[in-house]
């Protein structure tokens, strides 16, 4: 089992919709949840940090965590053309003694005008 | 203004030309990272410092050297570089290995 999974894509919705990005982990014991989006041959940006099960809301965003299903999510309401990116999942994982922040491969994201 | 710098940011050289890029964070971060990424193979970490003359290999360390003499600086030295090592380049920092992690512009290397 892959460390950090996340589908690659692309996820095309349209304008104002609702987009929904999922992320599965294998680590039982991460305590911290990280999205970032990366622009096309930009770097990747952080958006997003979640710490404990449920939501956080920051403008636009909500990010879901469920550590008894190793399951984090990423919402984006009101989805914006801006939007389109790859979207990167990252979650600390145990590995030789000490947690390593670890990256899924990150789902495109494609929002049509 | 807090950050990551890598020079150069576009690169085009020859085969076995030696070539390092710069990586420098402002940040006071103990953990600096370097990653390639290609098209559909994610980003793949190529060596990592836990701190000043501290390194180790990460995923895909052939072809490269690192060095970590100062704290905020990191470079990426490629002593013969080969057409295989064209890709997108990013350094990385934090406080700690598991930490959210801040990255440097980029750097876009071609080797003809």
């Amino acid at each position: 089992q892959k460390e950090v999974e996340q589908n690659s894509g692309p996820l095309s919705v349209p304008e104002g919709a609702i987009a929904s990005l999922n992320c599965t982990y294998s680590d039982r014991g991460s305590q911290s949840f990280f999205w970032y989006r990366q622009y096309s041959g930009k770097s990747p940006e952080l958006i997003m940090s979640i710490y404990s099960n449920g939501d956080k809301e920051d403008g636009r965003f909500t990010a879901q965590l469920n550590k008894a299903s190793q399951y984090v999510s990423l919402l984006i309401r009101d989805s914006q053309p801006s939007d389109s990116a790859t979207y990167l999942c990252a979650v600390p994982v145990l590995n030789s003694g000490y947690s390593t922040l670890t990256f899924g491969k990150g789902t495109m994201l494609l929002v049509s005008p | 203004e807090a950050q990551v710098t890598q020079n150069p940011r576009y690169l085009i050289t020859v085969t076995g030309k030696k070539l390092t890029v710069t990586c420098s964070q402002n940040m006071n971060h103990e953990y600096m990272s370097w990653y390639r990424q290609d098209p559909g193979l994610g980003l793949r970490q190529i060596y990592y410092s836990m701190n000043v003359e501290v390194t180790d290999k990460g995923d895909v360390p052939e072809g490269y050297k690192v060095s970590r003499k100062e704290k905020r600086n990191f470079p990426l030295i490629l002593e013969s570089p080969s057409p295989n090592q064209t890709s997108l380049y990013f350094c990385a920092s934090s406080l700690s290995p598991g930490a959210e992690q801040y990255f440097g512009p980029g750097t876009r290397l071609t080797v003809t």
